[in-house]
């Protein structure tokens, strides 16, 4: 199974800011996968990202707040815009591996 | 839309079995998922089923599968206190080109 690298794994951050979330994966992948899952939840996909392409983001989730990079086919990152306390989050990248989806460590997002 | 259910709390002594339950709705769902998240972690796979078996053991874990009624459930024998974590069901149509629709998650507490 692919391996992933996550990070940062925490972070803290003032409202009004942005945060890059980078996701490396050990080996080529076609697609990727943001996440979020809010504090008690379960995770909700934001965006889809494949390689030469735009994401495609899932309902409640755009563009201009959650822009993502695929630059090649074992890096992404995501960025969270503009922060508010409601993006406190955790934010996990994925991928298909090994007959099932590998997940990253994730990053703990606090916005104060 | 898909949905995925799951109860929400389980609580087992040290040396018992837990079962974990999830119904989803999807009738095209081709895969079927679990992941357990430890504390401040990331998700990890555990097992998956696809949807043409029944069942599928892997040492401690059963995963059992009844397409007819949608449910599926997870076993772990002798559950051990490092077992406690939050188990989630996940479901897709076609791994790697599909996304994971999650069940809210189950805790699983184990007591010594």
């Amino acid at each position: 199974s692919a391996v992933i690298s996550q990070k940062p794994s925490r972070d803290i951050c003032q409202r009004g800011t942005s945060l890059t979330i980078q996701c490396q994966v050990d080996s080529q992948v076609t697609m990727m996968f943001w996440y979020r899952q809010q504090p008690g939840q379960s995770l909700t996909l934001i965006a889809t990202a494949n390689q030469g392409s735009e994401a495609t983001y899932e309902s409640g989730f755009v563009i201009d707040k959650f822009p993502i990079s695929r630059p090649n086919l074992t890096f992404s990152t995501l960025t969270v815009s503009n922060m508010s306390p409601e993006d406190s989050s955790i934010y996990l990248c994925s991928v298909a591996s090994g007959g099932g989806y590998t997940f990253g460590s994730g990053t703990r997002l606090t916005v104060v | 839309g898909e949905d995925v259910e799951q109860s929400l709390f389980l609580s087992v002594r040290e040396g018992d079995s837990s079962v974990i339950n999830c119904t989803y709705t999807d009738s095209s769902s081709t895969y079927l998922y679990w992941y357990k998240q430890e504390p401040g972690a990331g998700l990890q796979l555990l097992t998956y089923i696809f949807s043409n078996m029944d069942m599928k053991q892997d040492q401690r874990l059963t995963v059992l599968l009844n397409k007819k009624d949608k449910h599926l459930s997870l076993r772990i024998a002798d559950t051990q206190t490092g077992d406690s974590a939050i188990y989630f069901c996940a479901e897709s149509s076609n791994s790697g080109y599909s996304t994971l629709t999650f069940g809210k998650g189950t805790m699983l507490l184990v007591s010594p």
